[in-house]
């Protein structure tokens, strides 16, 4: 069993819809969650960070994580064409230096 | 802020040769710099962690006489793929961390490496 398991989609919506993204994993030292977005052939772009449970808001984005559950996940509301990119969720049990796990990534279209 | 650069953002080698990448931390001082690299359509797979002046630690299955990595200062971090072969070919991508009080790792633009 991987340690984070993310369904690598590829996930196609119409814009102006709720993109619901996803993630379990099976590390209970994890405190550390992350979401990052990467446009093909570039790196990963930070866009969330959050530590143990709760909800984190950013404009049209929101990170929940349920560590009684293993399972995080990443809201895109009002989705629009330029969030067409994957999605790779990622977990630590340390701060930034540590290790961080991340998963195979979910590709997003988001259709005009 | 919060900015690391890559260069090349992409080479193309004969198979034997060596190439080298080098990754800065351009607005911060990275105590940490990570390797990575990304097959299409997969995750990145961690191959290394340097800390300023210190030997890189390799995860397991990395070769390290291969991929040399020196992290000779606080803002740059290289990495050295020898006698490069066609199974090198991918897409290597190096994240620094700027040390106590900083979240998280950030991530730069990445080097496609062709090896024919």
């Amino acid at each position: 069993q991987k340690e984070v398991e993310q369904d690598p989609g590829p996930l196609s919506v119409p814009e102006g819809a709720i993109v619901s993204l996803n993630c379990t994993y099976s590390n209970s030292a994890f405190q550390y969650f992350m979401w990052y977005r990467q446009y093909s052939r570039k790196g990963p772009e930070l866009l969330m960070y959050t530590y143990s449970s709760g909800n984190k808001e950013d404009g049209r984005f929101t990170a929940q994580v349920d560590k009684s559950s293993k399972y995080i996940s990443l809201f895109i509301r009002d989705s629009q064409p330029s969030d067409s990119a994957t999605y790779l969720c990622a977990m630590s049990a340390q701060r930034g230096y540590q290790k961080v796990t991340f998963g195979t990534g979910t590709k997003l279209q988001v259709i005009p | 802020g919060a900015v690391v650069s890559q260069h090349p953002s992409w080479v193309i080698c004969k198979s034997g040769t060596s190439v080298k990448i080098e990754c800065r931390s351009l607005d911060f001082q990275a105590t940490t710099m990570f390797w990575y690299r990304q097959f299409p359509k997969q995750s990145l797979m961690l191959m290394a962690t340097s800390n300023e002046g210190s030997k890189a630690t390799y995860e397991q299955g990395v070769e390290k006489d291969k991929f040399l990595i020196n992290h000779a200062s606080l803002t740059l971090s290289t990495l050295t793929v020898t006698s490069a072969h066609p199974e090198d070919s991918s897409f290597y991508i190096c994240s620094a961390y700027g040390g106590t009080g900083a979240e998280t790792q950030y991530f730069g633009p990445g080097t496609r490496l062709l090896v024919l």
